[in-house]
């Protein structure tokens, strides 16, 4: 069964909110990655969290690893209609990069 | 440098046909994985070859299969076609084995009717 979850899974907020998604795992990860697909696009790599507790920023998207290495989240503070898709984690679980179902962003100008 | 490349893009099967899709990955990379992404599901790890070997496989019947050729270009097959089937089947390739980012191909839209 799914070994990594990802709450919501789908968001819509007005532009220039902020907006977090959590990812959380049955198992500790050695690393954890996260993805972003545009509608109509494909996943492509934003970011990889190795160490326990790091926090990692990308302009207005602060990247988070929980200390267990269980959890990681997502921020974007001040969201604009580009941040608009979906946003995934994963993790190697078993082997496998394991993704979590995605949460859906939606930004209204 | 070339991203990584999948054929065809679309595709509209019927029940119990067979399909072959291709990917071909980054230049110098070495490993590729392949992936079913459905909106219920979301992305589901079908295998990752490495080598020309498979290294790891998905929770998937026996009906999906694939190969990796000594250029690193990778198939993957579906015999006897179900409704079921129909999905994105994405491509990812990165370097080598190990946690490195992947770089996905667009995709190949499989229908299947």
């Amino acid at each position: 069964g799914q070994q990594v979850m990802q709450i919501p899974q789908y968001q819509h907020v007005q532009e220039g909110e902020d907006f977090t998604t959590y990812c959380n795992s049955s198992t500790t990860l050695s690393n954890i990655q996260w993805y972003k697909q545009r509608p109509g696009g494909h996943p492509v790599f934003l970011i990889q969290l190795v160490k326990s507790g790091e926090v990692k920023k990308q302009k207005r998207l602060t990247f988070q690893f929980g200390e267990a290495k269980k959890n990681s989240s997502l921020h974007i503070t001040a969201t604009q209609t580009t941040d608009v898709g979906t946003y995934f984690c994963a993790g190697p679980v078993n082997s496998t990069l394991t993704f979590g179902k995605g949460t859906m962003l939606l930004v209204s100008p | 440098k070339a991203g990584v490349t999948q054929t065809p893009r679309y595709l509209i099967k019927t029940r119990g046909q067979q399909v072959t899709l291709s990917c071909s990955p980054i230049s110098g990379h070495r490993s590729v994985s392949w992936y079913q992404q459905t909106p219920g599901q979301g992305l589901q790890f079908l295998f990752e070859y490495f080598s020309e070997t498979q290294r790891n496989k998905g929770n998937f019947p026996g009906r999906f299969s694939g190969r990796q050729f000594s250029n690193s270009r990778s198939e993957m097959n579906v015999s006897t076609l179900e409704l079921g089937d129909s999905a994105l089947y994405l491509c990812a390739s990165k370097p080598g084995q190990g946690p490195y980012e992947q770089y996905f191909g667009p995709g190949t839209r499989l229908t299947v009717t």
